[in-house]
């Protein structure tokens, strides 16, 4: 069964500072689908990104950035110059074969942004 | 696009009786819908898959006697809680996923704003 770990249960980061959420993956699929979401205090679910298991580019989307390594398994999350409404539970998620199935999320990152 | 909307946001109800939860797709026709559980500061937990026309699926340990599930339509998608307990209190986001739209990620779900549900 796929599997997705998370190992920083929750960080705190003064507002400028970086930050890289951790985000390692197992599956025995060779076609899958890593994702990013974000939930703010209200709940909602903001999609970030997704990456299919052929592309390894990195990403980058204004302070966000991806690096994703197959080689590890990870697919890791940085916010550049962090800022108060960042703080918010940060999900990777993982789903298998063509269509996504089997979609699994990791138990959460808590990122707190300290002014 | 893909805008999925969850009624109602939150609701209370007393021990024993029987809530039910929309989700609907706004601006694509949904033939897969997810139905996950939240507890407080957990991670998401699928409980059910369902597919327009025909019954969910449920994971296991999820009693589908309990959490009744209709997708009857491709743009809506009813989780009713039964006999709810407080037990059953918890945040539930439905998520939903397309196959035709082109400009609509076909691999990608996209998830409701949540109901945060209180059982007295």
């Amino acid at each position: 069964a796929q599997k997705v770990t998370q190992a920083q249960t929750e960080i705190s980061v003064v507002e400028k500072e970086d930050v890289t959420l951790d985000c390692v993956y197992e599956t025995r699929d060779t076609t899958y689908y890593l994702f990013w979401y974000k939930q703010p205090p209200s709940g909602e679910l903001v999609f970030l990104i997704r990456r299919n298991s052929f592309d390894e580019q990195n990403e980058i989307s204004g302070r966000y950035s991806w690096n994703f390594q197959k080689s590890t398994s990870s697919f890791n999350f940085t916010i550049t110059a962090s800022q108060v409404v960042d703080s918010a539970v940060y999900f990777c998620a993982l789903s298998e074969g063509n269509y996504g199935q089997n979609f699994v999320f990791g138990p959460g990152t808590r990122l707190s942004v300290l002014p | 696009g893909a805008v999925v909307s969850q009624h109602p946001s939150r609701v209370i109800c007393k021990s024993g009786t029987s809530v039910k939860i929309e989700c609907r797709s706004l601006d694509f026709q949904a033939t897969t819908m997810f139905w996950y559980r939240q507890f407080p500061k957990q991670s998401l937990m699928l409980m059910a898959t369902s597919n327009e026309g025909s019954k969910a699926t449920y994971e296991q340990g999820v009693e589908k006697d309990k959490f009744l599930i209709n997708h009857a339509s491709l743009t809506l998608s009813t989780l009713t809680v039964t006999s709810a307990h407080p037990e059953d209190s918890s945040f539930y986001i439905c998520s939903a996923r397309d196959w035709g739209l082109a400009d609509v990620d076909t691999d990608t779900q996209y998830f409701g704003p949540g109901t945060r549900l209180t059982v007295l």
